[in-house]
C-alpha cells in the first residue's frame, strides 16, 4: 500500500527555521516525483515545487523560489520542505503528494497527484 | 485569482447529477492533462480523475471527467450527502512552468 506520512503540526515564531518531512512507503520512492502543496486557511491549493528523489532534480514555482528549500533523502524515502526564516504569512497546511509526471529540462507533463500525505499544519505567530 | 476558473459553489439534491466546469487556456488545459481532486472537510485532497478522464482504482463510476478545447468538466451522478466537499481541477501551465489549480468549487448536497 502506497503511503505518504508527514511530520506533525508545528508552532513557530517569526524568524525561526523549520524543516517538515514526508516519508514514502509501499512504492519505489526514487521513481516518482514528490510535490509540496500549500493550502492557506480557508483557501485553495498552491503548487510549491517538486523533487525527483532518484536524481534530486528539483523544480520550484516562482512564487516560492528562494522562500523555501525542497530536498530528499532517498536512503530513508523522505522528502523535506524547509524554511530558514518563517513569516506569519507562512501559516498554512502543507501537503506532500506523489505526482505522476515526466519532466524534461524545461517543462513537465503532469498527469495527477495520486497519493497525498495527511498534511502538516504550520502556525507562525509571535 | 486563479488561472483556471471554477464556479465557487454549486448545490444539488441527493440523487441528482452535477457538472463542475474548469476553464483555462491553450497554455494549460488546451495542451495538457487535467486532473480533479475531492477535498472533504478537514482532510487531504483525493485524486478523482487523472489524464482528463481516467479514474484511479477505487473511485466509483459516478465520477467522470472530460475535456474539450480549453475547458474540462467533472461530472458526479447519483449525488450523496457524502459528496459534500471542495473540488479542484489541476493541470500544468506551459507559460508559467508550474502546476496550477482552479480556485475550487464547494459542492453542497441538500
Amino acid at each position: 500500500e502506497v503511503q505518504l506520512v508527514q511530520s506533525g503540526a508545528e508552532v513557530k515564531k517569526p524568524g525561526e527555521s523549520l524543516k517538515i518531512s514526508c516519508q514514502g512507503s509501499g512504492y519505489s520512492f526514487t521513481s516518482y516525483w514528490i510535490a509540496w502543496v500549500r493550502q492557506m486557511p480557508g483557501k485553495g491549493l498552491e503548487w510549491m515545487g517538486i523533487i525527483y528523489p532518484g536524481a534530486s532534480d528539483t523544480r520550484y514555482s516562482p512564487s516560492f523560489q528562494g522562500q523555501v528549500t525542497i530536498s530528499a533523502d532517498k536512503s530513508i524515502s523522505t522528502a523535506y520542505l524547509q524554511w530558514s526564516s518563517l513569516k506569519a504569512s507562512d501559516t498554512a497546511m502543507y501537503y506532500c503528494a506523489r505526482i505522476l509526471a515526466y519532466c524534461s529540462r524545461n517543462t513537465c507533463t503532469t498527469r495527477g497527484f495520486d497519493y497525498w500525505g495527511q498534511g502538516t499544519l504550520v502556525t507562525v505567530s509571535s | 485569482q486563479s488561472v483556471l476558473t471554477q464556479p465557487p459553489s454549486m448545490s444539488a439534491a441527493p440523487g441528482q447529477k452535477v457538472t463542475i466546469s474548469c476553464s483555462g487556456s491553450s497554455s494549460n488545459i488546451g495542451n495538457n492533462y487535467v486532473s480533479w481532486y475531492q477535498q472533504l472537510p478537514g482532510t487531504a485532497p483525493k485524486l478523482l480523475i487523472y489524464d482528463n478522464d481516467e479514474r484511479p482504482s477505487g473511485i466509483p463510476d459516478r465520477f467522470s471527467g472530460s475535456k474539450s478545447g480549453t475547458s474540462a468538466t467533472l461530472g458526479i451522478t447519483g449525488l450523496q450527502t457524502g459528496d459534500e466537499a471542495d473540488y479542484y481541477c489541476g493541470t500544468w501551465d506551459n507559460n508559467l512552468n508550474i502546476v496550477i489549480f482552479g480556485g475550487g468549487t464547494k459542492l453542497t448536497v441538500l
